[in-house]
């Protein structure tokens, strides 16, 4: 059963076009991430929540946001995205956000800007 | 500065075959955490396995093993009679133990093709 759940799976957008990817999860974890991965690259952290505690990235461009408006779900808001944004967007969850915990991932949101 | 190098960008071996990603990091802290996590094409990452700098004892799970040494700061993978199914690319990743830190340093990934 999947327990972070990412929707959609592939979204297209249109240059400047706002957009929101959205992350569910069934664990009941405290702690969200997004994270971007382009291609051939590693995940990027760009923020995270703990709880309601919103978490920014200090490189991550103002043009993305983050909403969690209960424990389950958690939305992406891209508001005016550029062909640089096309990316994989990843969802995780871990329990309390220590160190030594492992992150559980959703299968991800492949987006294209065009 | 934290640093996590896989030296190997890609790698290519036929069903069958042992293969071993390298993983070589950087730290100054005493306490930390090594995971590596594996993404098949599906995109999805998938938790491997998480070590403490306290404990190198390597450790073993089926096919999988590993291989920590803090003398050379590397903590290896080994895959024994890779399968198709272990095509992906696998990452290695970090965490300093430093209070509440909660970002995970990543090498770039080794993409890892398991040809039939």
């Amino acid at each position: 059963d999947a327990m972070v759940i990412q929707n959609p799976r592939y979204q297209v957008t249109q240059f400047g076009k706002p957009v929101t990817l959205s992350c569910s999860q069934t664990l009941n974890h405290n702690v969200m991430y997004w994270y971007q991965q382009k291609s051939s690259q590693a995940p990027k952290l760009l923020f995270h929540y703990y709880d309601k505690d919103f978490n920014n990235e200090a490189d991550t461009p103002d043009n993305f946001q983050s909403r969690r408006p209960n424990t389950s779900f958690c939305f992406l808001d891209i508001r005016s995205p550029g062909l640089g944004d096309a990316a994989m967007y990843l969802c995780a969850t871990s329990r309390q956000g220590r160190t030594n915990e492992k992150l559980f991932f959703g299968s991800g949101t492949q987006l294209s800007v065009l | 500065a934290q640093k996590v190098t896989q030296a190997q960008t890609e790698i290519s071996v036929v069903e069958k075959e042992d293969v071993t990603l390298d993983c070589v990091y950087e730290t100054r802290d005493t306490t930390y955490y090594l995971f590596w996590y594996k993404q098949p094409p599906s995109g999805e990452l998938v938790f491997l396995i998480r070590r403490n700098s306290f404990d190198e004892q390597n450790e073993i799970s089926g096919r999988y093993s590993w291989n920590f040494q803090k003398s050379t700061s590397s903590f290896n993978f080994t895959i024994t009679a890779s399968q198709v199914v272990d095509s992906a690319v696998y990452f290695c990743a970090l965490t300093p133990n430093a209070g509440n830190n909660r970002k995970l340093i990543w090498g770039l990934g080794t993409s890892l093709a398991v040809n039939p």
